[in-house]
């Protein structure tokens, strides 16, 4: 079966430093990879998705950045993280077009909740 | 008009109730329907996957599809405590290289023993 990873679950940063979240996947091969941010009261937004390694899209322009080193792995990062930064950050997978799962569901990882003081 | 619109509640109900959640969105090529819970500080869970129009029911819950009315429903019967939580819906369109889904805000839902 499929698992998803995210690390850390939580974190502290202060505005300015820089941020690297990973998020790793288990039990398939070549599946699309998204980052989200979740807000109070505004819902799941797309930042980057990535339908293979070193293939990624950005959705919001913004002063983050994702990359796909490995097949399974994603990462998002920043250089200086701003107040705006704060949020629930979800990590989700879908299995890639044309397997016998080739379907459109994403399944999520645990989340980080990251708090930029 | 946003794409999708989801009443964001909150709705409180006692144990045992029936549940209707619902969404409404604008897009016509919108194939795919899903709904996905989200416990307080957790990743969102798939619940139901539905495609195109019509009903697929999975134990106490039941996901409606109106595609001539672009309503979509999730209704949950005798609902327990444990059903508390926030319920997302989400949509895409089929086929061609659309890997996005375009989800609701969420509606927080609370069973009350």
């Amino acid at each position: 079966s499929q698992t998803i990873h995210q690390w850390p679950a939580t974190l502290v940063q202060p505005v300015g430093s820089p941020l690297s979240l990973e998020c790793t996947v288990e039990g398939t091969s070549n599946p699309n990879l998204y980052w989200y941010r979740q807000a109070a009261g505004r819902g799941l937004q797309l930042l980057f998705y990535s339908i293979g390694i070193d293939q990624i899209s950005s959705e919001v322009p913004q002063n983050l950045s994702a990359s796909r080193p490995q097949d399974r792995q994603f990462i998002l990062s920043s250089k200086k993280l701003l107040l705006s930064d704060s949020g629930f950050y979800l990590c989700a997978w879908r299995p890639h077009r044309g397997t016998p799962q080739g379907t459109n569901e994403q399944f999520f990882g645990p989340g980080t909740r990251l708090t930029v003081l | 008009q946003k794409e999708v619109e989801q009443d964001p509640g909150p709705l409180s109900v006692p144990e045992g109730a029936i549940v209707s959640l619902n969404c409404t969105y604008s897009n016509s090529a919108f194939q795919y329907f899903m709904w996905y819970r989200q416990y307080s500080r957790k990743g969102p869970e798939l619940l139901m996957y539905t495609y195109s129009s019509g009903n697929k029911e999975d134990g106490r819950f039941t996901a409606q599809v109106d595609k001539s009315s672009k309503y979509i429903s999730l209704f949950i019967r005798d609902s327990q405590p444990s059903d508390s939580a926030t319920y997302l819906c989400a949509m895409t369109e089929s086929g061609g290289s659309n890997y996005k889904l375009t989800f609701g805000k969420g509606t927080l839902l609370t069973v009350n023993p």
